[in-house]
Parts: C-alpha cells; structure tokens; sequence
C-alpha cells in the first residue's frame, strides 16, 4: 500500500531540547516536503526536497533543518524548539511525470514546546 | 511570488443543495492548482487538480472545480451536498517552475447540514 508514515504522531517536549521528526514514503518519489499547520494560517511550507541530497527553503524555514540522505526518508529536525513552534506538522511525497502531480500526505505529527 | 486566497473561513449549506468553495490565486506563468480536503482528525487528500485542458476538472467524491483564467479563480463545486462532506478544504497553486514549491490557502470549513 502507497503510504507516507511520519513519527511520533504527538510529542510533547521542552523549549531547546533537540528533536526529529522522521517521514518516510514507499512510492519512490523524488519530491517529498514539510508543511506546519495552524489554526487560520493554514499550511505552510517549511522545507521541500527535490531528490536525494537536494534541498530547498520553503516560506517558514527559519528554526528548522531537514536531510535527504536516502530516497525515501526526509526527516524535519528541531535543534532547538521553542513555543512558537507548536504546530501540527505534515510531511508529504508528490508524485510527478505527466499528469500525475499529486501531494500524498502523511497523518501528522501534532507538537507542543513547553 | 505565487499566492492562494480562500476568502471565505466557513461555508454552510444545506443537505442536497449545491456547494461552491471559492479560491483565487496569483501566480506567473502557467497555473497548477489542487484541491485538498482535511476530514476531522485526519491528513490532507488530494481532490482534484488542473495542469492544462478542459477548465472543468472533475474529482473525487463528486467535486468539480472550474478553472477561469480570466478571473484566476478554481472554485470547487459539488451539485448536491453530503453531511459527509463537512471538512475543511484547501485550495493550493505549485509553481510551474519548481514542482516542490507549494502554496496553500488558508482553508475553508465546510459544514453540511442536514
């Protein structure tokens, strides 16, 4: 079955205590990307990847870092959290070629900065 | 810069009518635009999207969206409302340049009543 899994789906923690968020997609995409979810903003992106080692800010980097190391994983890391960065937080994998072009989501990791 | 607005935060109708979920968007070049819907609890799914042809898109669960160039407006659209279509929907452009780059309106809930 064509999935995106992301972990931990909830994570509570502590304002500087470093974490990581891991996606991972079994579709062989290229592309994959991180987006935040808050209320009335609805989503925006963080970082997107164009392939294995290829990486690009989207409209909200700024307190976050991601790797590409491998195909099919595309962790989104917080060296050092803070409370504005509780969010609900989606990974996605997008398909291209033709007329695909479609954005699989992942179930999302919902996150609280004590 | 490519951008998305839904000028609506909530749209209720009632059971059996016809629904209409607005969005207009800026971008340069050639529009990619995508529908995506969030049930309660749940990630985002793809509904439909236009790259090129026919400006009447037709997608999953009886929505359609017409694309009109000329008012750069994708509204969604169903015939006849469901109670289970209650969700929030987002509308989103990618850029035709950067198949990672996405943008995303701020949603709109939809509330069907019976």
């Amino acid at each position: 079955e064509a999935q995106v899994t992301q972990n931990p789906r909830y994570l509570i923690t502590v304002t500087g205590k470093k974490l990581t968020v891991t996606c991972s997609q079994n579709m062989n995409h290229e592309y994959m990307s991180w987006y935040r979810q808050d209320p009335g903003l609805g989503l925006r992106q963080i970082y997107y990847s164009m392939n294995v080692e290829v990486t690009d800010k989207g409209d909200v980097p700024e307190g976050y870092k991601v790797s590409r190391k491998e195909k099919r994983n595309f962790p989104l890391i917080l060296e050092s959290p803070s409370p504005n960065q509780t969010s609900l937080y989606f990974c996605a994998s997008i398909s291209r070629g033709g007329r695909t072009d479609t954005q699989y989501f992942g179930p999302g990791t919902r996150l609280t900065v004590l | 810069a490519q951008s998305v607005a839904q000028p609506e935060d909530q749209v209720n109708v009632a059971e059996g009518n016809p629904l209409t979920v607005k969005c207009t968007y800026s971008v340069s070049g050639n529009p990619y635009l995508f529908w995506y819907v969030q049930y309660p609890n749940r990630g985002l799914q793809f509904l439909l999207k236009y790259i090129t042809g026919d400006n009447l898109v037709k997608g999953s669960y009886g929505f359609e969206a017409e694309f009109n160039k000329s008012q750069t407006s994708f509204h969604l659209k169903k015939p006849s409302a469901l109670v289970s279509d209650s969700a929030l929907y987002f509308c989103a452009v990618r850029d035709s340049q950067d198949a990672g780059k996405s943008t995303f309106g701020d949603g709109t809930t939809l509330t069907v009543k019976p």
